[in-house]
């Protein structure tokens, strides 16, 4: 099973909501992924876990949480956010490259489509 | 910024024709991979090259790298109007789980 799979497809959500996205992946990858996208522009790297532990935080701001309750899961929690936080918002696994300077390939979700109105 | 930048930012031919898209980037890198982005959805892993090759082949897919330039290329030949969508390059920095990618190639082949 090489899928990594993300709920919801689509959301929209006020200001003043609380939502969580959630991603998943049964490949045994211990490396996961957070990346924002707007259109027509590259993903950003926003936070990295390795091994259920965070390990690279891009300066997200607050109102993005992250948790990892386990090796297949990852979430998103999204809280206050603002109308320019509108975005794609893709997760991704790999095998853990720490200290490794083989490189592998992330696998992607298909993806969240966020609209904060 | 880490990011690289690829050029052209869009790229129109007709099905049949090849595509050329062109990615650069600032540091020093272990490898390089070209992913493809259908409109909206996630990206799909196409090709790996590290940095002691100069040119790697995968079906109707060639990548070259040329480390002295920082510059690497993807030729897609015989194009089908499957392959429209958008092409990014993406390093990884330093010894970390951290990939940066390029500001990507929209890609419109017409049938």
């Amino acid at each position: 099973d090489t899928e990594v799979t993300q709920t919801p497809k689509h959301l929209v959500m006020g200001m003043t909501n609380k939502k969580s996205l959630k991603c998943e992946q049964h490949m045994g990858h211990r490396a996961m992924y957070w990346y924002k996208q707007k259109a027509k522009k590259p993903p950003e790297l926003m936070f990295v876990y390795s091994y259920e532990k965070l390990s690279i935080n891009e300066s997200v701001p607050s109102r993005f949480s992250p948790e990892c309750p386990n090796s297949s899961l990852l979430n998103l929690h999204l809280h206050a956010l603002q109308p320019e936080d509108s975005a794609l918002y893709l997760c991704a696994s790999s095998q853990d490259m720490r200290n490794n300077l083989r490189s592998r390939e992330q696998y992607f979700g298909p993806g969240t489509r966020l609209t904060v109105t | 910024s880490q990011q690289g930048e690829e050029d052209p930012q869009a790229l129109s031919i007709q099905e049949g024709e090849n595509a050329t898209m062109n990615c650069s980037y600032k540091t020093s890198i272990n490898n390089l991979q070209w992913y493809r982005q259908n409109s909206g959805r996630g990206l799909v892993h196409l090709i790996l090259i590290r940095s002691n090759e100069r040119e790697k082949h995968s079906g109707r897919l060639r990548v070259t790298l040329d480390t002295s330039k920082k510059s690497s290329s993807l030729l897609i030949t015989a194009s089908r109007a499957a392959d429209t969508a958008s092409y990014f390059c993406a390093t990884r920095w330093g010894n970390f789980n951290k990939f940066y990618f390029g500001s990507g190639t929209k890609l419109n082949v017409k049938p």
